[in-house]
């Protein structure tokens, strides 16, 4: 079946341009989960939807960075007047109803962003 | 705050050897813990995950991980190295509470020489 999907594949764009980043996630997982990975910090979480429960935004480096889910399917990654060193990879993955932390969250491809 | 501790951030073997990565892990309480990989421009798939059932874990692509609670370890291994092997491979703890977050070690990129 289909993947998470994430768009665009790349994305270069000015220092100071706000940018926006989509994922799709497999359908039917109600969690979902935002990470950036980049050469200086590695793999780091950003934020967390599950359901209708309010998202877990502790991992968000700043206010610059939101997030939002609609209808519980596609989320939209917003970071505004970007800085160099926003530059990254942006990884979204989904996982199906929450058990106790056991389940394997998917990831997709990625959007890597480079700030000029 | 539970964090993840991959030795050696590059390891080299020749192809049919043993592959062996490092993982050790702090935590409180029993983990959740996983071994994903990541192919050149592409996204994380599972290798296998530790979810308490069984401390060896076998895995796809003929790896298989044992978790060692004395030793606060999980390490990753495979009998033979094959060339398609060669990538860059993830310990993560799974962090309980609210969000189930994964917290990733700093991976570890394997080669394989022919």
């Amino acid at each position: 079946g289909a993947g998470v999907s994430q768009s665009p594949s790349n994305k270069v764009t000015e220092k100071g341009k706000d940018v926006e980043l989509r994922c799709d996630p497999i359908s039917g997982h109600t969690a979902l989960y935002w990470y950036r990975q980049s050469l200086g910090q590695g793999l780091e979480f950003l934020i967390y939807f599950q359901g209708n429960s309010a998202p877990d935004k502790s991992g968000l480096p700043s206010d610059r960075f939101s997030a939002e889910r609609t209808g519980g399917s596609v989320s939209t990654l917003t970071i505004q007047r970007t800085q160099q060193e926003d530059s990254a990879v942006y990884l979204c993955a989904s996982s199906p109803i929450k058990a106790g932390g056991s389940e394997t969250q998917y990831f997709g491809p990625g959007t890597r962003l480079l700030v000029l | 705050a539970q964090s993840v501790t991959q030795l050696g951030s590059h390891v080299s073997v020749s192809e049919g050897a043993l592959v062996l990565l490092r993982c050790n892990y702090s935590s409180s309480v029993p983990p959740y813990l996983f071994w994903y990989v990541q192919y050149p421009n592409q996204g994380l798939q599972l290798l296998l995950k530790y979810t308490s059932a069984a401390t060896l874990v076998k895995g796809i692509n003929g790896f298989e991980a044992e978790f060692k609670k004395s030793e606060t370890s999980f390490h990753l291994t495979k009998p033979s190295a094959h060339m398609s092997d060669a990538a860059e491979y993830f310990c993560a703890v799974s962090e309980r509470g609210s969000s189930y977050k994964l917290i990733f070690g700093s991976g570890t990129r394997l080669l394989v020489r022919p």
